[in-house]
């Protein structure tokens, strides 16, 4: 079936605007993490989501990161009021189980101008 | 939670050499331990990943090594092709609650 699908692929924004990006996992998955990668760097952990639940939301950079996810399925990452150091490609990967392998998205590529 | 920490964070290697990168964990429990491989522009993939009641699996010129007494896992690349130059992830899981936790990464550069 369909992998790990991520929306938009390229998204350019002002600074200080809001922005959403979606995450739509494997089907049946019910571990769901998001990353973030600035150029040449490693994964930064955010948020991981164990169904519809987020029992982990300790890498999450400042109260303009929020994010959620319904019906264990889908899931969007918001920041608010965007600042140039929010650019980074942001990866979303889903697993059966936090034990099992994790399939990584294509990612967004978030530019903040 | 769980600590993953990663060395080095680059090797350079000859054509046709090996390449070892090591991981440590924090958590005992953890018992599920995938290495990622990232090429340049391109999303993170599992190559091989191993669990708590094997000690070594290969495949092909890759194997991971697991040391649980320890707490660390090992990955290695034998007879290195320039394909292999990308950066690899090791990762730790299982102990509950706990969440798959990565590495900071290996940028590995196999010269020809």
């Amino acid at each position: 079936g369909a992998g790990v699908s991520q929306s938009p692929s390229n998204k350019v924004t002002e600074k200080g605007k809001d922005v959403e990006l979606r995450c739509d996992p494997i089907s049946g998955h019910t571990a769901l993490y998001w990353y973030r990668q600035s150029l040449g760097q490693g994964l930064e952990f955010l948020i991981y989501f164990q169904g519809n639940s987020a029992p982990d939301k300790s890498g999450l950079p400042s109260d303009r990161f929020s994010a959620e996810r319904t019906g264990g399925s889908v899931s969007t990452l918001t920041i608010q009021r965007t600042q140039q150091e929010d650019s980074a490609v942001y990866l979303c990967a889903s697993s059966l189980d936090r034990t099992f392998e994790a399939f990584f998205g294509q990612g967004t590529r978030l530019t903040v101008v | 939670g769980e600590n993953v920490e990663q060395h080095p964070s680059t090797l350079s290697v000859q054509e046709g050499d090996s390449a070892v990168i090591k991981c440590t964990y924090s958590d005992s429990a953890s018992n599920y331990f995938p290495w990622y491989k990232q090429e340049l522009g391109k999303r993170p993939q599992l190559i091989i990943d191993i669990r708590s009641n094997v000690g070594e699996k290969k495949d092909q010129r890759i194997a991971v090594t697991l040391n649980k007494t320890a707490k660390h896992f090992s990955l290695h690349i034998t007879e290195t092709q320039p394909e292999d130059s990308a950066v690899y992830f090791c990762a730790a899981s299982g102990a509950a609650g706990n969440k798959l936790t990565f590495g900071g990464g290996t940028r590995v550069l196999v010269k020809p």
